[in-house]
């Protein structure tokens, strides 16, 4: 099984600052790799796929980048709506696994 | 516009079973893949299961695998998870989620969840 190990845990800013989350495979993934965000209440969903493509309807201050085992999901410049829970997830193999998240808190 | 409205969630005692139902609309479910995904209280999103667009693939996590049981009905745009053996750790919300495109296993779009919870 592929694991997908997110970091940090938590990422505390204030609007208006650039947000930078990692997420880690243990073992290639390729540009398999897509992230998904999920606000308390509601279903989680698409914001960037293989790597870099953002979902329809998904600003331009997201973005993902990275190859292989390393990624990288960047939002420039923190909106208000943006505060939420932020998942990787890779579907080069059975089983399809997320990491465990990285929760983007309001300072 | 595309719909998925999951039912079937409630409370059930340990070792009891319970069917989920997954009600697809605004596109042709036939041709689409579709998985279950759940997130337990407190607890990050777990793939559960898939099943191909012709139902002769099914995927399983390995949690689930010999007690739950995906199926569909495209006739009825329908998805479904027979889940058996229910413990207290399979307590969560289950989503009913499409594959993005044909062979694509990106999540998009999801439906609303249906809560499970299994207790004494």
């Amino acid at each position: 099984e592929i694991v997908l190990t997110q970091s940090p845990a938590t990422l505390s800013l204030s609007p208006g600052e650039r947000a930078t989350l990692s997420c880690r495979a243990s073992q290639s993934v390729g540009s398999l790799l897509a992230w998904y965000q999920q606000k308390p209440g509601q279903a989680p969903r698409l914001l960037i796929y293989d790597v870099s493509n953002r979902a329809t309807g998904i600003p331009a201050r997201f973005s993902g980048s990275g190859s292989g085992t390393d990624f990288t999901l960047t939002i420039s410049s923190l909106e208000p709506e943006d505060f939420a829970v932020y998942y990787c997830q890779q579907r080069s193999d059975w089983p399809l696994t997320f990491g465990g998240g990285t929760k983007v808190e309001s300072k | 516009q595309v719909q998925l409205v999951e039912s079937g969630g409630g409370v059930v005692q340990p070792g009891t079973s319970l069917r989920l139902s997954c009600a697809a609309s605004g596109f042709t479910f036939s041709s689409y893949g579709m998985h279950w995904v759940r997130r337990a209280p407190g607890k990050g999103l777990e793939w559960v299961a898939h099943i191909s667009y012709d139902a002769i693939k099914k995927y399983y996590a390995d949690s689930v695998k010999g007690r739950f049981t995906i199926s569909r009905d495209n006739s009825k745009n329908t998805v479904y998870l027979q889940m058996n053996s229910l413990r207290a750790e399979d307590t969560a919300v289950f989503y009913c989620v499409r594959d993005k495109a044909y062979g694509v296993y990106w999540f998009d779009p999801w439906g609303q969840g249906t809560l499970v919870t299994v207790s004494s």
